[in-house]
């Protein structure tokens, strides 16, 4: 079974750049989420997708962070313009559905992100 | 807002040593996850806990929660050089609610 799949891998960008990121969950996963880790912390969930709906995204910077699923399968992440503080992992997750045994994440490789 | 706190942030150990991560929430969880994330990788799932002083046990690994469900513990018996890496729990306030991970304990095995 393929994994969670994320590209680019590394990304560096100037600040007040834009940057977008790509995910494609794990075939069947209708709840796909965005972390954001930055070095020595746990992963910072900015927003959770159930199917093409936003279930939360209260933690996500709106003023510069957006992201979609469209048709509930793939999603991307967009950073406009970046800061220095948004250098970070973006990891994206998926899991089978939410509550009960569905909620186990999977993770991708993650995309590491330099601002500069 | 729901805080997941995690101790120790570090932890060295000799081959063959146990080793014990905390995690303590400010608030009642409905259920709380443990995952691994080894040097350079990204994180993978080991174990949900759901019920009140539920113990589950995943070969030399032990996990625990709390009477309270605002405490659990990750415990592994006689560490092996494998068992390196980033030891994670996240914890959900509400069943269907988002995971808040805590910072995490960094493990060392020393051969």
């Amino acid at each position: 079974e393929a994994g969670v799949a994320q590209s680019p891998r590394y990304k560096i960008i100037e600040k007040r750049q834009s940057v977008a990121f790509w995910c494609n969950p794990i075939s069947g996963h209708a709840t796909l989420y965005w972390y954001q880790q930055i070095l020595g912390q746990g992963p910072k969930l900015l927003i959770q997708f159930q199917n093409n709906g936003v279930v939360d995204d209260s933690q996500l910077p709106k003023d510069r962070f957006s992201a979609e699923r469209l048709k509930g399968v793939d999603s991307t992440l967009k950073i406009q313009p970046a800061k220095l503080e948004d250098s970070a992992v973006y990891l994206c997750a998926s899991s089978l559905g939410l509550g009960g045994g569905y909620n186990e994440q999977f993770f991708g490789p993650g995309t590491r992100l330099t601002v500069l | 807002g729901q805080q997941v706190m995690q101790i120790p942030q570090y932890q060295h150990v000799q081959e063959g040593e146990d080793f014990t991560t905390y995690c303590n929430s400010s608030t009642t969880l409905s259920n709380i996850q443990w995952y691994k994330q080894r040097p350079g990788g990204h994180p993978v799932f080991l174990i949900q806990l759901v019920k009140s002083g539920e113990v589950k046990k995943q070969k030399r690994l032990t996990f625990q929660f709390g009477e309270a469900k605002k405490n659990s513990s990750l415990h592994i018996t006689a560490t092996q050089t494998t068992d390196v890496g980033t030891y994670f729990c996240g914890g959900r306030g509400s069943t269907l609610g988002r995971l808040y991970f805590g910072r995490g304990t960094q493990l060392t095995v020393w051969p």
